[in-house]
């Protein structure tokens, strides 16, 4: 019964490759995102959906293109890999309450994604 | 830009000994800080959402805080199992979490 579910764990493939990583929510919520941590364990907004519709799109390279087919899932696709693009990639869940806040902004476990 | 910012960085306790993690944000309009726990190889788990200057929410051994310009989250008699990286976000605009770089903290026995 995990809320926020992301295969695979680990993913490790070569440069110039490409890769998809997979994300399902089962708490109702609309609005689901990506993240990524560096290295350095910052964590920083790649994209954010919202009833399938794309809300934001932070300055990240358009060899990443996210894609929902429903509220309750948010897929990542990544081309042409380089070898910066190794870090963890944390989905995540929120529901939209009216005045303007979110409660329930909750992740998934991370899939580790090493580019050689 | 908003703005957030950790520390310390990492913070060595011994079992029992209670101490403060800091974060200090800029933000225009605060709509939400946000408190997480995060084990190794695990995503953030949360802990907490804060709204408003002077609000507090306790859990267990943990109890965070909420001032005009800084959060601080407070750890009375922790155990190991406390150990982790502490994290805490804004909310900016209505969905993006702006995070800190986080504090380690290790609880010895």
């Amino acid at each position: 019964d995990t809320a926020v579910s992301q295969t695979p764990k680990y993913l490790v493939t070569q440069m110039g490759n490409d890769k998809s990583i997979k994300c399902e929510q089962n708490l109702g919520h609309d609005t689901m995102y990506w993240y990524k941590q560096d290295s350095k364990k910052f964590l920083k907004i790649m994209f954010s959906y919202n009833n399938k519709e794309l809300i934001i799109n932070e300055t990240v390279p358009n060899r990443f293109s996210p894609k929902s087919p429903d509220k309750a899932h948010l897929n990542l696709h990544i081309n042409s890999l380089e070898l910066g693009d190794s870090a963890v990639y944390f989905c995540a869940s929120s529901q939209f309450f009216g005045t303007g806040g979110y409660y329930g902004y909750t992740f998934g476990s991370g899939t580790r994604l090493t580019v050689v | 830009e908003d703005q957030v910012t950790q520390s310390p960085e990492a913070l060595r306790l011994q079992e029992g000994e209670s101490s403060s993690l800091n974060c200090s944000y800029t933000v225009s309009g605060l709509r939400g800080l946000f408190w997480y726990r995060q084990d190794p190889g695990k995503g953030p788990e949360f802990l907490f959402t804060l709204y408003s200057a002077g609000e507090e929410k306790e859990k267990e051994r943990l109890k965070a805080t909420l001032t005009k310009k800084e959060s601080f989250l407070h750890i009375t008699a922790p155990k190991p199992e406390d150990s982790a990286t502490y994290l805490c976000a804004v909310l900016q605009g209505a969905q993006k979490l702006v995070f800190g770089q986080g504090t380690r903290l290790t609880i010895n026995p």
